[in-house]
């Protein structure tokens, strides 16, 4: 299995835009999260999802975040509009139940200048 | 509500010698805990996982971490650190009775010098 994928690994885009991120979770895990990770702050659970549906989503900072996950295999976590202080690290982590574990991604690293 | 405390921001050891990340957690009922290590600038890697069996807990690359429920809490140990084992560290506490979603401590930046 490849792990969790995600895309891109780089993003540089200016205060305003639209952002999306991409995720595709390991074929067979039930459980998705995203994640926020800074300086300042550390590792921050935004959203996770149990087959296909959000459960917890009051880690969103705000509602220029909104996550969706369409189907097993694909999930994108939407900032529209960025503003710098979005900047961080952004992991997503899949699971089979946590007892387990989470397998996370690489992350994609996003800044807004 | 779970939570863990990570005793030290910052350990520094001597390759070769003894390495002892501290970790404290908080739980209603018997938690599931977790170690989690992340290299510069790539994703976090599970290290080892304590599930309510046995209270010592091997994991990869020679790490272990004893779970002590009289003392709340779970230190990860290594006998003889490498330069490679420099990295951050994260305890972690499984959130809810069905372990779904997991909290993660600040962490700990381990240094290793040669």
């Amino acid at each position: 299995d490849a792990g969790v994928i995600q895309s891109p690994r780089h993003e540089v885009t200016e205060m305003g835009q639209e952002v999306t991120l991409r995720c595709k979770p390991i074929s067979g895990h039930d459980y998705l999260f995203w994640y926020r990770q800074t300086m300042m702050r550390g590792l921050e659970l935004l959203i996770y999802f149990n087959n296909n549906v959000p459960i917890d989503d009051s880690g969103m900072p705000e509602d220029r975040f909104s996550a969706k996950m369409p189907n097993a295999s694909f999930s994108t976590l939407k900032i529209q509009p960025s503003e710098p202080r979005d900047s961080a690290v952004y992991f997503c982590a899949s699971s089979s139940g946590s007892n387990y574990g989470y397998t996370f991604g690489s992350g994609t690293r996003l800044t807004v200048v | 509500a779970q939570s863990v405390t990570q005793l030290d921001s910052h350990v520094s050891v001597s390759e070769g010698t003894p390495v002892l990340l501290r970790c404290n957690y908080s739980s209603s009922y018997s938690p599931s805990l977790f170690w989690y290590v992340q290299h510069p600038n790539k994703g976090l890697q599970l290290l080892l996982k304590y599930t309510s069996a046995a209270t010592l807990v091997k994991g990869i690359n020679g790490f272990e971490a004893e779970f002590k429920k009289s003392e709340t809490s779970f230190h990860l140990t290594k006998p003889s650190a490498h330069m490679s084992d420099a990295a951050e560290y994260f305890c972690v506490v499984s959130e809810n009775q069905a372990g779904t979603a997991l909290i993660f401590g600040k962490g700990t930046t381990l240094s290793v010098s040669s």
